[in-house]
């Protein structure tokens, strides 16, 4: 199974400043088609998750500019340009290139400072 | 709008089933693989197995294999999942998500294994 690894566990950040979260996989997820099936979701309190992100880059309808997806291979990284209130939560990464299973990272706790 | 409500949870005593449903409406499931996702308290989500598009090709998580059947009717847009010889480790909210790629989740329904 691929196995992904997520950094840090927890993050504080100020409210307009950005944050950036890591996530690794045990091995390349390009697939033979060419595609990298890297998602990445956020999970409110209380919530259920929601994609924000596939395939490494693409934003999810109504996800807002400040999200950003990128990387390749094993290394991947979710960046929030300026975190607002609403941000806060849970945020996974997910690969769909090998499988099964599908599988998720452990996850990532943003708080506001 | 997209949207899935998953029914079926409740508390079961260990070794007991219960079967859960999912309905989907603002898209039409013969697209689709559809999975089932489960997550623990306290934990991040799980992928528990998948069924594709025509019901041909079905896929579980080790733990789950032998012991869950997921199905699909594609004519009533909904996604089941039979849960036989149920454990304590089975307790979860249980999420039905479109698409390898799990692109809409819904609200999730939660089952609780305990005696």
């Amino acid at each position: 199974d691929v196995v992904m690894t997520q950094s840090p566990r927890s993050l504080s950040v100020t409210l307009g400043q950005p944050a950036s979260i890591s996530c690794r996989s045990s091995r390349s997820l390009v697939h033979s088609d060419g595609n990298t099936y890297l998602n990445w979701f956020h999970q409110r309190p209380g919530q259920s998750p929601r994609r924000l992100i596939y395939k490494v880059s693409n934003r999810d309808s109504g996800v807002p500019d400040r999200f950003s997806g990128s990387g390749s291979g094993t290394d991947f990284t979710l960046k929030i340009s300026r975190v607002e209130a609403e941000d806060i939560g849970v945020y996974y990464c997910s690969q769909a290139t090998y499988w099964p299973p599908l599988t998720f990272g452990g996850g990532t706790k943003v708080e506001i400072k | 709008e997209v949207q899935h409500v998953e029914t079926g949870g409740g508390l079961v005593q260990p070794g007991g089933s219960l079967r859960l449903s999912c309905a989907v409406s603002g898209v039409s499931i013969s697209d689709y693989w559809m999975n089932w996702v489960r997550q623990a308290p306290g934990k991040g989500p799980e992928w528990v197995a998948n069924i594709k598009q025509d019901g041909s090709e079905k896929y579980y998580v080790d733990s789950v294999r032998g012991r869950f059947t997921i199905s699909r009717d594609n004519a009533m847009n909904s996604v089941d999942l039979q849960m036989d010889s149920l454990r304590a480790e089975d307790t979860a909210i249980y999420y039905c998500a479109t698409s390898l790629l799990l692109a809409v989740w819904g609200k999730g329904t939660r089952v609780t294994v305990s005696s």
